[in-house]
């Protein structure tokens, strides 16, 4: 059992390249998350999916767009990367209330973490 | 304008004794606070969460304590194990917005020998 699988691990961009990062989750969740890390800003969310064939915004969603075509994978796109962009990302996903208090508790990956120059 | 803030970037503390990380909120609506802890080079892991109709949830080691008047939450873990060396995230989430889960800066605990 995988759990969340992010890909790439690690990336290096020069500034105005375009890229993909990948999210597979393979726990049937129906909620799916982008966020990124940054030090002193705790977890940032980018963008968010309440299942197949939606999308909507987070905290954070300015120059990055994402899909999620099928139920277990969310894509995060940069379509023009900046230094400001430069962070860890991590994708998580979960399905509501399953926590035994009734909170969403997110399953994490292991981070993908990218480097624009 | 943070809605879950950890004011404390780091603390150390000595093997066997009490751990406790603070997380304040602004955010009333909040129906379910979490802790995730998260170790080097890997994704954060969930910890313990409590319902806001709760003051308390143990579980093992690990205690959460709610005081919603002062809109603050602690986490203690006793005793202290150096395999709790991590970085720890408060998070809290509204039932009517689910999917949005808004997370703390972190505090990075460090338990020594």
């Amino acid at each position: 059992n995988a759990g969340v699988t992010q890909t790439p691990k690690f990336r290096v961009l020069k500034t105005g390249q375009s890229m993909t990062l990948l999210c597979a989750q393979d726990m049937n969740h129906e909620y799916m998350y982008w966020y990124r890390q940054d030090p002193g800003m705790g977890l940032r969310l980018i963008h968010y999916s309440v299942g197949e064939g939606t999308t909507a915004k987070g905290e954070v969603p300015d120059g990055y767009n994402v899909s999620r075509l099928k139920k277990q994978n969310f894509l995060l796109g940069l379509e023009s990367a900046a230094p400001s962009q430069t962070s860890v990302y991590f994708c998580a996903s979960d399905n509501p209330g399953q926590g035994s208090s009734g909170a969403n508790v997110l399953t994490f990956g292991a981070g993908s973490r990218l480097t624009v120059l | 304008d943070q809605q879950v803030k950890q004011n404390s970037p780091s603390l150390s503390v000595q093997e066997g004794r009490i751990s406790i990380l603070n997380c304040d909120y602004t955010n009333s609506m909040f129906d379910y606070f979490l802790w995730y802890k998260k170790y080097p080079a890997e994704g954060p892991t969930f910890l313990i969460s409590i319902s806001s109709i709760k003051d308390k949830n143990e579980d093992g080691r690990f205690t959460v304590f709610l005081n919603k008047s002062a809109k603050h939450l602690s986490l203690h873990i006793v005793p202290s194990q150096p395999g709790d060396s991590a970085v720890y995230f408060c998070a809290a989430s509204a039932r009517s917005s689910a999917s949005k889960i808004i997370f703390g800066s972190g505090t990075r605990l460090s338990i020594r020998p």
